[in-house]
């Protein structure tokens, strides 16, 4: 049935600083690690990705941190914008004969002006 | 390139009606996947495919079924729609990257209603 009630977590930060959004996942064999961004109304548009054989991965604006150890998985955005505001998801791929990408339920981040 | 297409936007089915959804892209990307997104939940997979010919279940595979006849074209169908198959529908495609399925990209969606 519905989660009615389900609430997705939230981050609210204000324009210019920098914000974290975690996440925690499941499989220790995935081998792949995407972070998603999700405007609404809109579909998943890709940010940032990291394989297993690595624990940083840069790009503009965003970086993306992986610990293996404790299977956790975080993105950074540095100075926030107004236009950062959207819902976000990890996603890891299991890897080996499957391919499939889970996703996590996902945080909103509010950006305050 | 058009990129991921999904049609159509919106629809409203009775129980037990059914229908299909549709969804192709333009990439020559061997994988492609439907998912289901329902409210202040993550995506969930129903089924995929990693080439023409050939597909599997995801996650949530129950009440649908899809075939993969062309690399393009990916249809989702719904065999006799239920009231919890409400939800938004995203396909998406990738490349094969080594170890695995490359960066994702996804249509714009089908907001579906069984009454």
């Amino acid at each position: 049935g519905e989660n009615v009630g389900l609430h997705l977590p939230t981050l609210s930060v204000q324009e210019g600083d920098n914000s974290i959004i975690n996440c925690a996942y499941s499989n220790s064999a995935s081998d792949y690690f995407i972070w998603y961004k999700q405007e609404s109304g809109k579909g998943p548009q890709f940010i940032i990705d990291i394989r297993s054989n690595m624990d940083k991965r840069q790009g503009q604006r965003v970086t993306v941190l992986l610990n293996k150890t404790v299977k956790h998985l975080s993105l950074q955005i540095a100075a926030t914008q107004p236009g950062d505001s959207a819902v976000y998801f990890c996603a890891e791929n299991t890897g080996g004969a499957t391919n499939k990408l889970i996703f996590g339920t996902g945080t909103l981040l509010a950006v305050q002006p | 390139n058009a990129g991921v297409t999904q049609t159509p936007k919106f629809q409203v089915l009775k129980t037990g009606q059914s229908m299909t959804l549709q969804c192709a892209q333009d990439m020559n990307h061997e994988y492609m996947s439907w998912y289901r997104q329902d409210p202040g939940m993550g995506l969930r997979l129903i089924h995929y495919s990693v080439g023409a010919g050939i597909t599997d279940q995801g996650e949530v595979p129950n009440g649908y079924n899809v075939s993969r006849s062309t690399t393009e074209d990916f249809p989702l169908r719904l065999l006799s729609a239920a009231p919890s198959q409400t939800s938004v529908y995203f396909c998406a495609s990738s490349y094969r990257a080594s170890g695995g399925i490359g960066t994702q990209y996804f249509g714009p969606g089908t907001r579906l209603t069984v009454l």
